[in-house]
């Protein structure tokens, strides 16, 4: 299964862009990379999946580079709301697989006014 | 609809006790995972059902750990002799089918005194 390595904390300020890198060196052929977000007390909440180039949702953008060994999630116009910790997993998504892709410790962000 | 649901969201116990938590998972939902968080840690995979059947628990730390499905909806992660160490927040997640994120609970919060 494939780590992941992710900076430990990032700061921002409320309306900026927010990027933050995920560097997955070993990521397989049918590894997806997936992001979660978490806040305090709360379980991780899905933002976005993909495989390769770049993803769109109304939340957030991924975007994979050709060789794949990293991804950045792109997070438009952040408010004091998006202060969480944000995972970045990559890995097989079927079956036991899908339930043991690597979590690390995420990325703190924190968004202020 | 309704989400991932777990109870209770908080439990105490002493040290040797047994304690039991319940997941009650997105209806229609095959899969269904169990996590456990330390504090300021991502999720650590424990166990993994495809409907009744736990084809995966090679993250159970200890014969002490024990999850159920019996009729392939709610689930039972079941500790028994309780220690200090296994004080964390215990994760449930369900998905429909492979290459869907999962969705997650809200967690137990298990203190052991």
């Amino acid at each position: 299964l494939a780590k992941t390595t992710q900076p430990i904390s990032m700061d921002s300020y409320e309306g900026q862009e927010v990027n933050i890198t995920c560097s997955h060196n070993n990521i397989a052929t049918n590894d997806y990379i997936t992001w979660y977000q978490q806040f305090p007390s709360q379980g991780p909440r899905f933002i976005i999946q993909g495989y390769k180039t770049k993803v769109t949702n109304e939340v957030a953008s991924l975007f994979i580079p050709a060789d794949r060994k990293s991804s950045t999630l792109s997070l438009p116009r952040v408010s004091l709301s998006d202060t969480a910790v944000y995972y970045c997993l990559v890995g097989d998504l079927r079956g036991s697989t899908l339930g043991r892709l690597y979590f690390g410790r995420g990325t703190q962000l924190t968004v202020w006014p | 609809g309704a989400g991932v649901s777990q109870s209770p969201r908080y439990k105490v116990a002493k040290r040797g006790q047994d304690v039991a938590l319940r997941c009650d998972p997105i209806s229609g939902h095959v899969s269904l995972f169990w996590y456990q968080q330390a504090l300021g840690q991502g999720p650590e995979f424990l166990t993994y059902f495809q409907n009744e059947a736990q084809l995966d628990k090679s993250g159970l730390p200890s014969d002490r750990f024990f999850a159920e499905r019996p009729e392939g909806s709610v689930s039972t992660l079941k500790i028994q002799r309780t220690q200090q160490e296994d004080s964390a927040v215990y994760l449930c997640a369900s998905t429909s089918e492979d290459f869907q994120p999962q969705h997650f609970g809200d967690g137990t919060r298990l203190s052991i005194l």
